[in-house]
């Protein structure tokens, strides 16, 4: 199976700050990797498909890119409302697997 | 809008079965592939089941291989998880969720329901 690593797993960062995370895969999967945020009490929300594709109605401060198995997912100016935890998945081969998240603080 | 709704968890002794339901809505059920994704309590995402659109093909996490089967019946745009011989671990929230691809045959999860919630014990 494809193991999908997350780091860091915990991130505070302020209002503002351009904020980045990481997952990289145990082996290639091209650019099948998704990206989702999990607010609590909630189901994932599709952010990025395809690596870098942002999702109909995702803010453009979300982004998404890859090099290699490391992939990376972007906020450019931390909102409130991007408190969350967030899971990468791959596509690529089954079984699918998700990366343990990150979840992401407001200071 | 698309619309998931799980329904058909409970309370099961560990050896015990049950079947999760799925229902959709707001959009051409026979025209997706779809998914299992369960999450144990506090913990991350695992994805289960994955079926293909006319039920032909059929793939499962290692932890459920034997045990659960997914089916889904497209004239009542419905998705099942026949969940057999239950285990303590297998307690979690399961979630539906419709498997998209845009153009390259390879399918993410676009849309997901809110989850119904299985526990396993004695």
């Amino acid at each position: 199976d494809i193991q999908m690593t997350q780091s860091p797993s915990t991130l505070s960062a302020a209002v503002g700050d351009r904020v980045t995370f990481t997952c990289r895969a145990s082996q290639m999967i091209y650019t099948w990797l998704a990206w989702y945020q999990q607010k609590p009490g909630k189901p994932p929300k599709l952010l990025i498909y395809d690596s870098s594709t942002l999702q109909t109605g995702v803010p453009s401060r979300f982004s998404g890119t890859m090099s290699g198995t490391e992939f990376t997912l972007t906020i450019s100016s931390l909102q409130p409302a991007d408190s969350a935890t967030y899971y990468c998945q791959q596509y690529n081969t089954y079984p699918w697997t998700f990366g343990q998240g990150t979840k992401v603080e407001i200071k | 809008e698309v619309q998931l709704l799980e329904s058909g968890g409970g309370l099961v002794q560990p050896g015990g079965s049950l079947r999760l339901s799925c229902s959709v809505s707001g959009f051409s059920f026979s025209n997706y592939r779809m998914n299992w994704v369960r999450q144990a309590p506090g913990k991350g995402l695992e994805w289960v089941a994955n079926i293909k659109q006319d039920g032909s093909e059929t793939y499962y996490a290692d932890s459920v291989r034997g045990r659960f089967t997914i089916s889904r019946d497209n004239a009542d745009n419905s998705l099942s998880l026949q969940m057999d011989s239950l285990r303590a671990e297998d307690t979690a929230l399961y979630y539906c969720a419709r498997g998209m691809t845009v153009w390259s045959g390879f399918y993410f999860m676009d849309s997901w329901g809110q989850g119904t919630l299985v526990t396993v014990s004695s």
